[in-house]
């Protein structure tokens, strides 16, 4: 499977946990984008990241987010202690140097009980 | 403040006839358009795209146009078929930007055999 994989698909988490959400891009992508989409919302963009560089993170929330895209491994968007609002659908995207030729994977559903 | 608008939230075709979805944006600074095409628990497809310095571009059964002067944009389908059953996300990015598509909020399109 060469497209852009997410896992877990689906993640239940109680208030005050971390969530862990990952993202391996398509093969010989280096650019990864994550976007959150709430119920009846479109996509909303948080982050844009290179191999081990944040380029771009003018969506995230201020705090409790933060993500990652290390040399080796997957990209990583962490939620510490999740809070009900944080329930949505995270996206991840991958592009080679043409940005706007996004690929999305099939998201992580994240439930906060 | 939303940049992009689709302000359809639902669009029911008869298979074979024509499919029209629009989209309105507010920001000059885009000069590149995308449509993505979303089925449920899934990932967005990306469909077509135009850039600013275009007002048509056609790819199969997929047609987008875009007319600058009223900063309006809208995909046809020709002819709709019931696999095109799906929401359909319009998405724009600004000149300069570096991957942040900013999307609309979706117009589902029913296509009725």
């Amino acid at each position: 499977n060469a497209g852009v994989m997410q896992n877990p698909r689906h993640l239940v988490r109680r208030r005050g946990q971390e969530a862990r959400l990952r993202c391996s891009p398509m093969k010989g992508h280096s650019h990864v984008y994550w976007y959150r989409q709430l119920p009846e919302e479109g996509l909303k963009f948080m982050v844009y990241l290179q191999k081990e560089n944040i380029i771009d993170e003018s969506g995230m929330p201020k705090e409790r987010f933060s993500a990652e895209f290390p040399k080796e491994g997957p990209s990583i968007l962490r939620i510490q202690q999740v809070v009900r609002g944080d329930s949505a659908a995270y996206f991840c995207a991958s592009s080679g140097q043409a940005f706007y030729e996004q690929y999305f994977g099939p998201g992580t559903r994240l439930t906060v009980t | 403040d939303q940049q992009v608008k689709q302000n359809s939230p639902s669009l029911s075709v008869q298979e074979g006839r024509i499919s029209i979805l629009n989209c309105d944006y507010t920001n000059s600074m885009f000069d590149y358009f995308l449509w993505y095409k979303k089925y449920p628990a899934e990932g967005p497809t990306f469909l077509i795209s135009i850039s600013s310095i275009k007002d048509k571009n056609e790819d199969g059964r997929f047609t987008v146009f875009l007319n600058k002067s009223a900063k309006h944009l809208s995909l046809h389908i020709v002819p709709s078929q019931p696999g095109d059953s799906a929401v359909y996300f319009c998405a724009a990015m600004m000149g300069g930007s570096q991957g942040n598509l900013i999307f609309g909020k979706g117009t589902k399109l029913s296509v009725k055999p």
